[in-house]
């Protein structure tokens, strides 16, 4: 009964590969987002996703390519890693609502390890 | 980060109260959210305010001011398992619940 499952919980790999995470939420909320966390444990916007339709697209490298298959996915494709891709990235989703006290629900992070 | 600002660190011992400071760039501003993360985990969110004001839930209340720019965290009757970064994250008009986090405040609960 996961809300927000993300996978997998962790990635270790070399740089330069292409990787990908999966996020799925089982809420029925029509906004996802994804999340990076550095090792200072700043938590960043990256993307966002309003049913399927890119919202926020914050400066992050063209490498990093979000995917929305239908509303209750959002995958994160990442090529030729780098070192500092390394960090927590959180999937979240929320119901959208211009009032703004619809909490985000966060997965449990997938830890990325570029060796 | 983001014109969002809480200290880095506090310390506090169990039974006691502490209070969490945040501030943030009032222009766009719709609401502030606290949420904690305990260490290796999801944050979960606590709390929402958008009215000035102190809003109670357990333990826990929230505080508002919108012209100050300024809210806090109170957390009551410490217990260890509050040992946890808390996070500021404001909400701003515009694109659907678009939050931004401070860099969090790592809250440790002693005996």
């Amino acid at each position: 009964d996961t809300a927000v499952s993300q996978t997998p919980k962790y990635l270790v790999t070399q740089m330069g590969n292409d990787k990908s995470i999966k996020c799925e939420q089982n809420l029925g909320h029509d906004t996802m987002y994804w999340y990076k966390q550095d090792s200072k444990k700043f938590l960043k916007i990256m993307f966002s996703y309003n049913n399927k339709e890119l919202i926020i697209n914050e400066t992050v490298p063209n490498r990093f390519s979000p995917k929305s298959p239908d509303k209750a996915h959002l995958n994160l494709h990442i090529n030729s890693l780098e070192l500092g891709d390394s960090a927590v990235y959180f999937c979240a989703s929320s119901h959208s609502d211009r009032g703004g006290n619809q909490p985000q629900h966060f997965g449990d992070g997938t830890r990325l390890s570029i060796l | 980060g983001q014109n969002i600002d809480q200290p880095t660190e506090m310390t506090a011992t169990e039974g006691a109260i502490v209070q969490i400071n945040c501030t943030y760039q009032t222009s766009g501003f719709n609401g502030l959210f606290w949420y904690q993360q305990h260490a290796g985990e999801a944050p979960t969110f606590l709390s929402y305010n958008v009215l000035d004001g102190l809003e109670e839930k357990g333990r826990f209340s929230s505080f508002l001011s919108r012209s100050k720019g300024y809210s806090y965290l109170l957390l009551k009757e410490l217990q260890m398992k509050d040992s946890a970064s808390y996070l500021c994250a404001e909400h701003r008009h515009g694109n659907n619940n678009d939050m931004r986090f401070g860099a969090g405040t790592r809250l440790t609960v002693k005996p």
